[in-house]
This record gives structure tokens, sequence and C-alpha cells, in this order.
């Protein structure tokens, strides 16, 4: 599977800035995707991160507060904008892949958590 | 009512122990499922996929029934090593293909 490298790890932000976070993928893929995981809550997609069009986002999720780039096929990020405590989060890269059964299975990074003050 | 919905738990077993977990999801037309274990402050990871005849990996079994849509997931012989968070994860059969995760059912496995 591959191999997902993502950073910051971990970072505390004041409310009104913006952070980037960065997610590099060993080898080529069609399909990478953002997740957001709150305290003590499962995963929820924020979008789906298209190389050469603009990123497709799930309902509840805008452009304007997560943009995100795909500029190749192996790199992505998303911007967190104008924090606010309830962006508190986990957010997760994930690369999408087939297991042997042909069944689509997702590898995530590590996630980058954030904290807002 | 959830998409995919579990008991949070906590399982709280001793070592050696059988222990189940069940989640339901509410589509009906969904097309896979899947087990993620999730440590402590960790990225979920692939745990096993679940076949409609079901399927064996080790001490791990997983189950399906589409009747009353519901997976299951049997995890013999308790090790402490299991102690994690495991998450329900369905693909429906929707645009796009999401996949969506339930919950998670927090398992802690003591000596």
């Amino acid at each position: 599977s591959a191999v997902i490298s993502q950073k910051p790890s971990r970072d505390i932000c004041q409310r009104g800035t913006s952070l980037t976070i960065q997610c590099q993928v060993d080898s080529q893929v069609t399909m990478m995707f953002w997740y957001r995981q709150q305290p003590g809550q499962s995963l929820t997609l924020i979008a789906t991160a298209n190389q050469g069009s603009e990123a497709t986002y799930e309902s509840g999720f805008v452009i304007d507060k997560f943009p995100i780039s795909r500029p190749n096929l192996t790199f992505s990020t998303l911007t967190v904008s104008n924090m606010s405590p309830e962006d508190s989060s986990i957010y997760l890269c994930s690369v999408s892949g087939t297991a042997l059964s042909g069944a689509n299975v997702l590898t995530f990074g590590a996630g980058s958590r954030l904290t807002v003050l | 009512r959830k998409e995919v919905e579990q008991d949070p738990g906590p399982f709280n077993v001793p070592e050696g122990a059988t222990v189940a977990f069940n989640c339901t999801y509410s589509n009906s037309a969904s097309q896979s499922f899947f087990w993620y274990r999730q440590d402590c402050r960790k990225e979920p990871k692939l745990l096993m996929s679940v076949y409609s005849s079901g399927n064996e990996d080790g001490r791990f079994t997983a189950q399906l029934n589409r009747a009353s849509q519901y997976i299951s997931l049997l995890i013999r012989d308790s090790k402490l090593s299991d102690s994690a968070t495991y998450l329900c994860v369905v693909l429906g059969n929707n645009a796009g293909n999401m996949l969506t995760f339930g919950g998670g059912t927090r398992l802690m496995v003591k000596p």
C-alpha cells in the first residue's frame, strides 16, 4: 500500500489565523481525500482532492474555509482558514487503493492534530 | 438514524476472552464493508474486509448479514495489544462511492 507523509503532525494556532497541511504520497494516486476527526468522534470526509480541477466538497464544508490544492498525482494540501476553536481536530489525508477482493480501501496519513486557542 | 452505527463501548475484557462487536448500516445498497483499527492518537488502519460468506484472519472473524444490515467482528483469545478503537466502515452505492465511518467501538483488554 501507499506510504503517506503528512505534516505538520501537530500545531497550536491562534484563532483567526490559517494553517496549511501537506500530504505527500510515495506513488501516483488518482484519488486523494481529506478527513476530519473531531475529539472522541469518527472520521468525516471533508473533500476529495482532484488533480487538475477543483476539489469536491462534502455537505457542510466549503472551499473558502478549507481550500485544497492538488498540483500533481502525489501531493495535496489542505488549508484551514480563519481558524476558531471549533476547528480543533485531527485532519487526515488518505488515498484510495484496491484490496485483494477488488474493493476500495483507504490508507491514511498519520494525521495533523490541530489545536486552536 | 446514523448511516453507520456502533456501540461506542468501552468493552473491558480480560486477556484471553472472546469479544464481539456489531455494526448496523442504513443503506441497503451498500456494496463493501470493512473493519479498521485505530490506536490511540494514531491513524486508522485496515484490519480486514468483510465478505458476504464471512471471513477469518487468525483470531479475527468478520461476518456480514445483509438481511439485517449488520456486520460483526469477533476477536478470540484477546491480547493486550488488541486494545484499540475498531471502526466499522461501509462503502455506499452512491455517487462518488463514498466510505462512511461508524463512530467506533473502544476495546480495552486487561491483564
